[in-house]
């Protein structure tokens, strides 16, 4: 079975401090995502990473940068967290191709004060 | 640019009713896939169904089918004797064909199933 790992599940910031949400899969999988889950808007995109080193914007990539280094783990990173930044973070990774499906982890629900 | 509405935003049944949630998706792409997930309490979404746009035929699967409607741009999601675990958060989602599989999800639909 596939996993994606989350390493936090909950995490309260502060506005203005940098923020790093770390994903970690064990299929080896090409591809890598981050989206954000918030009420009646569903999961929008922010980032996503089809290789090492690679990445592509999203819909939402605003405040938001990313980080892959090896293939396995994806970070999602707030260079200066904001009250809007609260919200729920999901990682995914899928393999290459069209009919592959996303694997998800269990999210982070991000808390900016 | 891609959309995916799932107008029903709460549906609230009662065990053993059948239930319909329904999603309209609209693109300009004539190769697509459509998806639903489902995320429980647990909050990690759980892929149920792949479709690519070629293939209109219904597809059932234990209690749960889906109807695709080309016609309609519509992918509707039934479940047949609600069960109390079906209880989650469900989105339908669409992909273009690009292999790097990004999505467009709804806004998701919470089912509540009680006893």
């Amino acid at each position: 079975d596939v996993k994606v790992t989350q390493s936090s599940r909950y995490l309260v910031k502060r506005t203005g401090e940098k923020v790093f949400l770390e994903c970690v899969q064990d299929m080896d999988h090409e591809n890598m995502f981050w989206y954000r889950q918030d009420p009646g808007l569903g999961l929008r995109l922010i980032y996503f990473s089809y290789d090492v080193k690679m990445k592509e914007k999203g819909d939402i990539p605003e405040g938001y940068s990313v980080s892959r280094e090896k293939k396995e783990r994806f970070s999602l990173i707030l260079e200066s967290a904001s009250t809007n930044q609260t919200s729920m973070y999901l990682c995914a990774s899928s393999s290459w191709g069209h009919n592959s499906p996303l694997h998800f982890g269990n999210g982070t629900r991000l808390t900016v004060t | 640019a891609q959309k995916v509405t799932q107008a029903q935003t709460e549906i609230s049944v009662v065990e053993k009713e059948d239930v319909t949630l329904d999603c309209v998706y609209e693109t300009r792409d004539t190769t697509y896939y459509l998806f639903w997930y489902k995320q429980p309490p647990s909050g990690e979404l759980v892929f149920l169904i792949r479709r690519n746009s070629f293939d209109e035929q219904n597809e059932i699967s234990g209690r749960y089918s889906w109807n695709f409607q080309k016609s309609t741009s519509s992918f509707n999601f039934t479940i047949t004797a609600s069960q109390v675990v079906d209880s989650a958060v469900y989105f339908c989602a669409l992909s273009n064909n690009n292999a790097g599989n990004m999505l467009t999800f709804g806004g998701g639909t919470r089912l509540m199933v009680k006893p």
